[in-house]
């Protein structure tokens, strides 16, 4: 399975932006982009997904890079409710029509300071 | 729309004993993954259900097992439990099998095991 290389820890200033970098160099044509945050004492929340071109939602905004190597999540203006660690994963259709499941690695841990 | 939700929230078993989780997705949602959380080995897949057949597995001994049935509700069983099994289970739905969709998860069932 492709990996994904994201930093352990960040640090954010409350109500600013926080981009939050994935790298994933060996990503195949059909890998989806997934993120999943967790906060503490909970299951992991899905954030965002994407194939090829940027993506938005209410959360966050999805930006991918030309050749896919690489990912950032953009958290508009960080919360204290943010803070949480963020998981950048790959997810791979399979023939059967089906996915490999998510494989979560470290993920980062992200801090939001008041 | 209700999320997932798992019953029970908590547990405790003795070793040698088995346990039954159970995990009822967002409503019409059909397909169920299942994920075992350990601070060592962090987030890893246990198997995925889809229309009542197994679709995926993970690399778990034979001692744990799943079905879904025609509700999509699905349930875990763990035989002969052993110390190493006690973790956060994690329940996922996802409207259908594939790389494109997102998973919810639920809250979780903590298994201690003495």
């Amino acid at each position: 399975d492709a990996k994904t290389t994201q930093p352990n820890s960040m640090e954010s200033n409350e109500e600013e932006p926080v981009h939050l970098p994935c790298n994933h160099s060996t990503i195949s044509g059909t890998d989806y982009i997934h993120w999943y945050r967790q906060l503490p004492s909970q299951g992991p929340e899905y954030v965002i997904h994407g194939l090829t071109s940027n993506v938005n939602n209410r959360m966050a905004s999805l930006a991918i890079a030309e050749d896919r190597k690489s990912s950032t999540l953009i958290l508009h203006r960080a919360t204290l409710r943010d803070a949480a660690v963020y998981y950048c994963i790959l997810r791979e259709s399979i023939s059967s029509g089906s996915a490999r499941q998510l494989t979560f690695g470290s993920g980062t841990q992200l801090t939001v300071l008041p | 729309k209700a999320g997932v939700t798992q019953t029970p929230r908590y547990l405790i078993k003795t070793r040698g004993q088995q346990v039954t989780l159970s995990c009822s997705p967002i409503s019409g949602h059909r397909s169920v993954s299942w994920y075992q959380q350990t601070p060592g080995q962090g987030l890893q897949f246990l198997f995925e259900y889809f229309s009542e057949t197994q679709r995926n597995k993970g690399n778990f001994p034979g001692r744990f097992s799943g079905r879904q049935f025609s509700n999509s509700r699905s349930e875990m069983n763990v035989s002969t439990l052993e110390l190493g099994d006690s973790a956060l289970y994690l329940c996922a739905s996802s409207p259908t099998s594939g790389a494109s969709y997102e998973q919810y998860f639920g809250p979780g069932t903590r298994l201690t095991v003495t």
